[in-house]
């Protein structure tokens, strides 16, 4: 069965640090992978997807992820965070081999920035 | 802000009462879903359509029924409700169930059952 996990619960960070969240999917199928971010009071809003080709992919707000075939991974990052990024994020992936619509969403991570 | 609509934004009702959640897209996206988010747990799928057709119910109990009048509209009609369905749920949209296409959520409607 599809599955995703997330290993950071809870992650903590001081404004202009580095971020890189972690995500790791057992998938049998062609490989989709999403990260979403709610942010407070907000809707759940898609981050970047990855569906096939470069597996650097480059999303909104500055974050990136990357593909990593060889360790079943598809970890989140941004270079500098801002207070701005306090949210919830989720990594996700199809339960059902090329079904985009149901997804598996991973635990999720909280994020708290301090200014 | 996003383009899918779910009214009302808070409902409280009893365990005896009915009430119809609402969601609407005009994004001409051909599948629209039902998830039901927990307090500080992710999302989980309740149902899909596709085509105004049901094609995904993931074993949700009965006291939930969904409806979709058309590909703008879907509704979550609901029925002697639990306290334990306390939570937000969450309509979304794509442009379609097999299509390399992310899903759109809208805000949500939480639901307190009392």
């Amino acid at each position: 069965a599809q599955s995703v996990s997330q290993h950071n619960h809870h992650v903590i960070l001081s404004e202009a640090a580095s971020l890189e969240l972690g995500c790791n999917y057992s998938y049998g199928g062609t490989v989709n992978l999403f990260w979403y971010v709610q942010y407070p009071g907000q809707h759940l809003q898609l981050l970047l997807k990855y569906f096939s080709g470069d597996p650097l992919v480059k999303g909104i707000k500055g974050f990136e992820a990357e593909f990593i075939k060889s360790k079943f991974s598809f970890n989140l990052r941004k270079p500098s965070v801002q207070w701005s990024d306090t949210a919830e994020y989720f990594c996700a992936v199809p339960g059902l081999p090329g079904n985009t619509g149901k997804l598996i969403f991973g635990q999720g991570t909280t994020l708290q920035v301090k200014p | 802000d996003t383009e899918v609509t779910q009214t009302p934004k808070h409902l409280v009702m009893g365990m005896t009462n009915k009430k119809s959640l609402k969601c609407e897209q005009h994004m001409g996206h051909r599948a629209m879903y039902w998830y039901k988010q927990k307090a500080k747990k992710p999302p989980e799928l309740m149902f899909v359509y596709s085509y105004e057709k049901l094609s995904i119910n993931e074993s949700v109990p009965s006291r939930f029924s969904p409806e979709c009048p058309n590909s703008s509209l879907l509704n979550l009609h609901l029925h002697a409700l639990q306290p334990e369905d306390s939570a937000l749920y969450l309509c979304a949209s794509s442009r379609g169930e097999f299509i390399d296409s992310p899903l759109h959520f809208g805000n949500g409607t939480r639901l307190t059952v009392t």
